[in-house]
């Protein structure tokens, strides 16, 4: 069965700075990869998803995701980061060699927080 | 464009009682599920549906069930309430299984 985690519960950047959260996952086929994330009292608003093509994908306000196959990893970046991107972060994967079960799967999460 | 509907918005039930919380779309997807959301637990997926008369179970069934007569609608019954079933609830929707999901903004549920 497909897995993702997230190693990191909290991550904490200074404005301005550049971000990173970390995502790892295994499937047994290829991945379909997604980021969302999570406001006080929201629910999850997609960012952006990797299937195929090109290694760095872009998504909603300036965050862009590096999918590495040989590291299995998926992990959403941005170069400089905002007070207001401070939120949780959600990884999830989906098991594109599974047919009938091929539900996502989603990870602890990681709480961002921005520093003025 | 409203998207994903959740009511109530807040609830606090008994040990024992039943529920049924509501969830509607207006995108006319087919894919519909249910999430719980506690603590260090990320979403755990209780049931889905892929389409008006089908439903199955997801990760965390136990306890819930589902049911969708049309697209728009998917509600979740809780049977005899619980404390572990306290959690804050959300229901998705796709145009189909798999694809990114829109979320409605949940239903925070306290069960004493």
């Amino acid at each position: 069965a497909q897995s993702v985690a997230q190693p990191e519960d909290q991550v904490n950047v200074a404005e301005g700075n550049p971000l990173t959260v970390k995502c790892t996952y295994s499937v047994s086929g290829n991945p379909y990869l997604f980021w969302y994330v999570q406001y006080p009292n929201r629910g999850l608003q997609f960012l952006l998803k990797y299937i195929t093509g090109d290694n760095l994908v872009k998504g909603s306000y300036g965050f862009e995701a590096e999918f590495n196959k040989s590291q299995t990893s998926f992990h959403l970046k941005k170069p400089s980061a905002l007070v207001s991107d401070s939120a949780l972060y959600f990884c999830a994967v989906r098991d594109l060699a599974l047919n009938r079960d091929d539900k996502i799967i989603f990870g602890k999460g990681t709480r961002l927080h921005i520093l003025p | 464009n409203a998207g994903v509907t959740q009511t109530p918005k807040f609830q606090v039930l008994k040990t024992g009682q039943s529920m049924t919380l509501q969830c509607a779309q207006d995108m006319n997807h087919e894919y519909m599920s249910w999430y719980r959301q506690d603590p260090g637990m990320g979403l755990r997926l209780i049931h889905y549906s892929v389409g008006a008369g089908i439903t199955d179970q997801g990760e965390v069934p136990n306890g819930y069930n589902v049911s969708r007569s049309t697209t728009e609608d998917f509600p979740l019954r809780l049977l005899s309430a619980a404390p572990s079933q306290t959690s804050v609830y959300f229901c998705a929707s796709s145009y189909m299984q798999g694809q990114p999901q829109h979320f409605g903004d949940g239903t925070r549920l306290s069960i004493l």
